[in-house]
């Protein structure tokens, strides 16, 4: 079965560069999430998106914006990177309900120098 | 607001004896309860969910746990661990009207030992 996709798996970005994620939801998903976490560190939700706009937002900073496109892919866009935006970034899909589960992409690894 | 709390953050157990992993939320609306396993290197996999109907929950890889109101607890169990079993678990907790967003627990590693 197809699962969420997240590219890149890997990211090495220097202080104050700009980095770019990108998720790609399981086929009918309508729903994404992202979620960061830290080393050792449960997953913390960023924010999340329905039929491409904002449905909730959790503790993502200002430096950090996403949307949610026409074919339900998303994106995460960073900027001014800081030493303690190194963390694992999670992608999940679900279809739309607070029941539904949520399918967990295998994340993006980023690392700032 | 809502949030769970896993007791011990590192669990060991001999192969073939008995796991259990436990988790207390706190919640003022019903919550849903959801448990995801972490293997290195890897993405958060569901285990299994409760939501509504029945408090004793089935899930894969022969975990099984049990909605309990009374105590506010969604402890994990398997009655023979295996080696594969070793990895990181989360529990989570979301709720009617909360936008579906996941509150983790810190999480439990589990190590199997033989």
């Amino acid at each position: 079965a197809a699962g969420v996709i997240q590219s890149p798996r890997h990211l090495i970005k220097e202080k104050r560069e700009t980095a770019t994620l990108k998720c790609y939801p399981i086929p009918r998903h309508d729903t994404v999430y992202w979620y960061q976490q830290g080393p050792g560190q449960d997953p913390q939700f960023l924010i999340s998106f329905y039929e491409k706009m904002q449905s909730d937002k959790g503790s993502i900073p200002d430096r950090f914006s996403a949307q949610q496109f026409s074919d339900y892919h998303s994106e995460l866009n960073m900027s001014s990177l800081e030493l303690g935006d190194s963390a694992l970034y999670f992608c999940a899909s679900s279809t739309a309900g607070t029941m539904e589960t949520q399918y967990f992409g295998p994340g993006t690894r980023l690392l700032v120098l | 607001a809502q949030s769970v709390t896993q007791l011990g953050s590192h669990v060991s157990v001999s192969e073939g004896a008995l796991v259990l992993l436990r988790c207390n939320y706190s919640s003022s609306v019903p919550p849903y309860l959801f448990w995801y396993v972490q293997y290195p290197n890897q993405g958060l996999q569901l285990l299994l969910k409760y939501t509504t109907g029945a408090t004793l929950v089935k899930g894969i890889n022969g975990f099984e746990a049990e909605f309990k109101k009374s105590e506010t607890s969604f402890h994990l169990t398997k009655p023979s661990a295996h080696m594969s079993d070793a990895a990181e678990y989360f529990c989570a907790v979301t709720f009617t009207g909360g936008g579906n967003k996941l509150t983790f627990g810190t999480g439990t590693q589990l190590k199997v030992e033989l």
